[in-house]
């Protein structure tokens, strides 16, 4: 059964860092890649990076690029995302998602997410 | 502003059949698949439908989606109170980024 765990999120103040991880199981987690996605409060999906199973291949929603770094520790299971200089409008829940298959493609399977807070 | 369109709601008494829209462009649905989620309230999205008509195993066969053009459509036939949830598209644009749609709340009257 596969199992993604996202955790490190929290109450964080504006400007400043905080480091997400998914943990995978379930599957062979270098065979796929992965995505983070979000959601606002009371708002719909949005996409924030997606990463190709080698880490060869990366991309970032504008609304991120220069902010955020999605990296992958294939040895670990483990996906990450750095994020730095946060904004009040980066307050969402944050999903990590497997993609369908090695390079970046659309998720399938969807964890239960990590809330961030962005608030002074 | 959503690079996907959906409406922002629909509604269905059980057993009806429901259409949902999905509207893009060449540079995503055009040129890409397109996949469906599920979002039952306080939950995480499940994939309902993927490559713009196939379901993955376990999901009913009430649920179908289809795609033309610049446009695809999820459809329920059926209709079910336990289908009461926002529903989402999704495709790959060709400048290198996932989309959504805005997300269409199903009710069940």
């Amino acid at each position: 059964e596969v199992q993604l765990v996202e955790s490190g999120g929290g109450l964080v103040q504006p400007g400043r860092s905080l480091r997400l991880s998914c943990a995978a199981s379930g599957f062979t987690f270098d065979d796929y890649a992965m995505h983070w996605v979000r959601q606002a409060p009371g708002k719909g999906l949005e996409w924030v990076s997606g990463i190709s199973w080698n880490s060869g291949s990366i991309g970032y929603a504008d609304s991120v690029k220069g902010r955020f770094t999605i990296s992958r520790d294939n040895a670990k299971n483990s996906l990450y995302l750095q994020m730095n200089s946060l904004r009040a409008e980066d307050t969402a829940l944050y999903y990590c998602a497997k993609g369908v298959g090695a390079t970046i493609s659309l998720p399938d399977y969807w964890g239960q997410g990590t809330l961030v807070t962005v608030s002074s | 502003q959503s690079v996907l369109t959906q409406p922002p709601s629909a509604s269905g008494t059980p057993g009806q059949r429901v259409t949902i829209s999905c509207s893009g462009s060449s540079s995503n649905i055009g040129s890409n698949t397109v996949n469906w989620y599920q979002q039952l309230p306080g939950t995480a999205p499940k994939l309902l439908i993927y490559s713009n008509n196939q379901r993955p195993s376990g999901v009913p066969d009430r649920f179908s989606g289809s795609k033309s053009g610049t446009s695809a459509s999820l459809a329920i036939s059926g209709l079910q109170s336990e289908d009461e949830a926002d529903y989402y598209c999704a495709a790959w644009d060709d400048s290198l980024s996932l989309v959504f749609g805005g997300g269409t709340k199903l009710t069940v009257l």
